[in-house]
């Protein structure tokens, strides 16, 4: 089943710069799309979600772009923090409240002081 | 800031015995969820509960695997006769109702250990 993929699946980058981090999803049915972030040993973290009458949500150093045509949404981490190293899954799902979350494979990120 | 719980840890069982995880959702959450990642592989959901009872499952949820509230609080995963392929952290979640928006809040996950 890969109806959401996320195709790197590490991503190294100095701190201070830019982290782009990718998500591609097949179901068209998919409306509302969620970001996670998740250490070793714990459960995944919500960090930034995005409904489909967007194609951009923020929050603080977290942008979320999703272009509904090329069935494909983006993270944007600026500035970039050791902190934020982890490795960061993109979810999606139909409809609202109480429906299913289909995970990406997720992309491992290394920000280098 | 409210969280999910998650106990035990970690639980390790030999194949064929009966295990029970267990979860506090967050409180004035009502959809609750149970997903689990088999190690190196994608996080799957597995079931959700809504008012009492499932309101979805994945093919993963077959009979050996049963869900309850049996309190105000507690949330459990029960399987009924382990097998080796159930080895994995198993996360419960929980989310509002009423909201627009389906963000899951999870719990810091149960490390099951199949022998």
């Amino acid at each position: 089943d890969q109806q959401v993929k996320q195709n790197s699946p590490s991503l190294s980058v100095q701190e201070g710069r830019i982290s782009i981090l990718n998500c591609d999803y097949t179901n068209s049915m998919f409306d509302y799309f969620l970001w996670y972030k998740k250490y070793p040993a714990e459960g995944p973290t919500f960090l930034i979600s995005i409904s489909s009458i967007k194609d951009k949500n923020e929050d603080g150093r977290f942008t979320v772009f999703l272009n509904k045509s090329a069935k494909h949404l983006s993270l944007h981490i600026v500035p970039s923090q050791p902190g934020d190293s982890a490795v960061y899954f993109c979810a999606a799902s139909v409809d609202n409240a109480g429906n299913m979350l289909t995970f990406g494979g997720g992309t491992r990120l290394m920000v280098k002081p | 800031e409210p969280e999910v719980t998650q106990t035990p840890s970690h639980q390790v069982t030999q194949m064929g015995q009966e295990v029970i995880l267990r979860c506090v959702p967050i409180s004035n959450h009502l959809y609750f969820y149970w997903y689990r990642q088999i190690l190196g592989q994608k996080v799957e959901f597995l079931v959700s509960f809504y008012n009492n009872e499932i309101s979805e499952k994945s093919e993963i949820f077959d009979d050996q695997f049963s869900v309850e509230r049996p309190d105000g609080s507690n949330f459990t995963l029960k399987i009924r006769s382990t097998k080796l392929e159930d080895s994995a952290m198993y996360f419960c979640a929980s989310s509002r109702q009423g909201v627009a928006y389906n963000e899951q809040f999870f719990g810091p996950g149960t490390r099951l250990t199949v022998l």
